[in-house]
């Protein structure tokens, strides 16, 4: 199974443009997370989902927006992107939240806003 | 707060052991994983500790110490494809991972 994939793989953006990336897992997991991973710094939790049609806020959500339209998507959104928000973003899944279910993750996705 | 110490880096011999210590504080506590990252790579899950002593999984190995606020991975018969980052993360009372910065192993021959 392809378990979780991200889209793209990287990408160069101009500040004040907006840009959602994709990310979509087929292993019918009810929770989502995406993470950003900075150097010299622990992942940190941008946004997450409980199941399909509710999200939530993580350590880091200020400028970023996300969506859970039905199981296996959930796209990451970047409204009006700041020089700060170069990362590299993970999408993960897990079976369920509020429990020690492992957390499955993408490829993730390289950003670099200039 | 809640706060993750690893080292930051750490280099050893191929065929030889190594012991990567995780100390933490955190609001609560879920039990404890352990994730590899290779570089350019997205982190994968080697180990889950949720109560004390020592969890054994091929050359791969977790302990954890509720008490301590102390976990170690020790990686026996070091291999080169062991080159990675080693991600220690707790989980807090709210099931959330508090992820630490990582320890870079380097491996040599």
């Amino acid at each position: 199974t392809a378990g979780i994939t991200q889209a793209p793989t990287s990408q160069i953006l101009a500040a004040g443009r907006s840009m959602t990336l994709r990310c979509t897992q087929d292993m019918r997991h009810n929770a989502m997370y995406w993470y950003r991973q900075d150097l010299g710094l622990g992942l940190r939790l941008i946004h997450y989902s409980n199941t399909a049609g509710t999200t939530g806020k993580g350590e880091v959500p200020d400028g970023y927006s996300v969506s859970r339209a039905n199981t296996d998507d959930f796209p990451l959104t970047l409204a009006s992107a700041v020089p700060s928000q170069t990362s590299v973003y993970f999408c993960a899944s897990s079976d369920s939240m509020g429990s020690t279910d492992t957390q499955y993750f993408g490829p993730g996705t390289r950003l670099t806003v200039l | 707060g809640q706060n993750i110490d690893q080292p930051t880096e750490m280099t050893a011999t191929e065929g030889a052991i190594v012991q990567i210590n995780c100390t933490y504080q955190t609001s609560g506590f879920n039990g404890l994983f352990w994730y590899q990252q290779h570089a350019g790579e997205a982190p994968t899950f080697l180990s889950y500790n949720v109560l004390d002593g020592l969890e054994e999984k091929g050359r791969f190995s977790s302990f954890l110490s509720r008490s301590k606020g102390y976990s170690y991975l020790l990686l026996k018969e070091l291999q080169m494809k062991d080159s990675a980052s080693y991600l220690c993360a707790p989980m807090d009372s709210n099931y959330q991972l508090i992820w630490g910065a990582g320890t870079k192993l380097i491996i040599k021959p």
